[in-house]
């Protein structure tokens, strides 16, 4: 069975400092790594994808993710955060094996950046 | 372009009562998924439909039920209301590349059960 694990609540950092929220996967195949974002009584925003290739994925608003096969880990980064990108961030997983499209996602972690 | 539109956005409907709850998918996207998100929890997959058939559904009852549209639009349906179905329903959608594109998600139905 797939699973997703977001190891933190929370996640505090200073505006113009980089942000890391991480992400760690469970699945019996190859698996599809998303990212999404939601700000308050609002759906889930695509961020970025990685589907095959380059373990560094770039996405919207400079965000970036690194997928690492070894430690099963699709942590989402980005160079210098924003007051703006306070939000709550989902990290989801599809199992590309199954040929199954529903996605798992984590608990989610609220990002709160200070100005 | 519109993106997925959910309606209505709010809902109040008392335990026991029945809810039909609608998404029309993103221009170009075949597929809809629906997903539940408890307050404070990650969204939960209820099923999805393709050619107006359920192909894939999450461990939720059968109380849950849906419907797909020629026009590729959904309905996601509830009877027997319980206090615990109190929740945010996101409905995706996703296109004829359903294995290598993201899905996009509506803003959601908030439906509040007393």
């Amino acid at each position: 069975a797939q699973s997703v694990a977001q190891p933190e609540d929370q996640v505090n950092v200073a505006e113009g400092n980089p942000l890391t929220v991480k992400c760690t996967y469970s699945v019996s195949g190859n698996p599809y790594l998303f990212w999404y974002v939601q700000y308050p009584n609002r759906g889930l925003q695509f961020l970025l994808k990685y589907i095959t290739g380059d373990n560094l994925v770039k996405g919207s608003y400079g965000f970036e993710a690194e997928f690492n096969k070894s430690q099963t880990s699709f942590h989402l980064k980005k160079p210098s955060a924003l007051v703006s990108d306070s939000a709550l961030y989902f990290c989801a997983v599809r199992d590309m094996n199954t040929g199954f499209q529903k996605l798992v996602f984590g608990t989610g972690t609220r990002l709160l950046v200070s100005p | 372009d519109a993106g997925v539109t959910q309606s209505p956005t709010h809902l109040i409907k008392t335990r026991g009562q029945q809810v039909t709850l609608r998404c029309s998918p993103k221009s170009g996207h075949d597929t809809v998924s629906w997903y539940q998100q408890a307050l404070g929890q990650g969204p939960q997959f209820i099923f999805q439909y393709y050619e107006e058939e359920e192909r894939q559904r999450g461990n939720f009852p059968d109380r849950f039920s849906g419907h797909q549209f020629p026009n590729y639009s959904s309905e996601l349906n509830v009877n027997a209301l319980l206090l615990g179905d109190s929740a945010l329903y996101l409905c995706a959608s996703s296109g004829l590349d359903r294995m290598n594109t993201e899905a996009f998600f509506g803003q959601g139905t908030r439906l509040t059960v007393v």
